[in-house]
């Protein structure tokens, strides 16, 4: 599975929009980019998924650049209940065994007042 | 999305003792479901991944004696901790996947403490 970077942690104002970067620059053709987030000493939420077009749903949006290397998880007003641990992974687009989720460390949102 | 749930959400056991944990899909089938172990202050760590009616499949460095999966419907899969120890006490969370939803869902976890 591809490999991703994401800063370790980053801070917000409520109200703001929160940018979360991630880098997937070995990407595979059939690898999609998900977006999930855990709160703490919760179970991680599903936030958003794309494969090549930026997506948009009530959560957020995602935005993918043209060469798949990297994208972006937008929050666009993001609130104290936003703090969060994110995460970006990769995984192929068949659903075998083979494909499952594997969490990096992830970025510590921190959304303050 | 589609709802996983987890029980117990909590259990403290003794040293030795086996403990089990329901995975549950309430409102989808479930083809393949997933097993994580998370340590506090780290990352998920996948531990098996098992489709309903077939055996378990283990990462690396997990012992499959140990850690007993059943996924004997689609819709439940149990993890079982046999003789536990207190290196064993970790966030156990599972996860779905279904034919309906491509994407995994996530249950809210299992605390497990073995004194």
């Amino acid at each position: 599975d591809a490999k991703t970077t994401q800063p370790t942690s980053m801070d917000c104002a409520e109200g703001r929009a929160a940018n979360l970067p991630c880098n997937h620059s070995t990407i595979s053709g059939n690898e999609y980019v998900y977006w999930y987030r855990q709160i703490h000493s919760q179970g991680p939420q599903y936030i958003i998924h794309g494969l090549k077009n930026n997506e948009t749903n009530e959560m957020a949006s995602l935005i993918i650049t043209e060469d798949r290397k990297s994208s972006t998880l937008i929050l666009p007003h993001a609130t104290l209940r936003d703090t969060a641990v994110y995460y970006c992974i990769v995984r192929p687009t068949n659903t075998g065994t083979a494909s499952k989720l594997t969490f990096g460390t992830g970025t510590r949102l921190q959304v303050t007042l | 999305g589609a709802v996983v749930s987890q029980h117990p959400s909590w259990v403290i056991c003794k040293s030795g003792t086996s403990v089990k944990i329901e995975c549950r899909s309430l409102d989808f089938q479930a083809t393949t479901m997933f097993w994580y172990r998370q340590f506090p202050k780290q990352s998920l760590m996948l531990m098996a991944t098992s489709n309903e009616g077939s055996k378990a499949t283990y990462e690396q460095g997990v012992e499959k004696d140990k850690f007993l999966i059943n996924h004997a419907s689609l819709t439940l899969s149990t993890l079982t901790v046999t003789s536990a120890h207190p290196e064993d006490s970790s966030f156990y969370i599972c996860s779905a996947r279904g034919t309906v939803y491509n994407e995994q869902f996530f249950g809210p976890g299992t605390r497990l403490t073995v004194l």
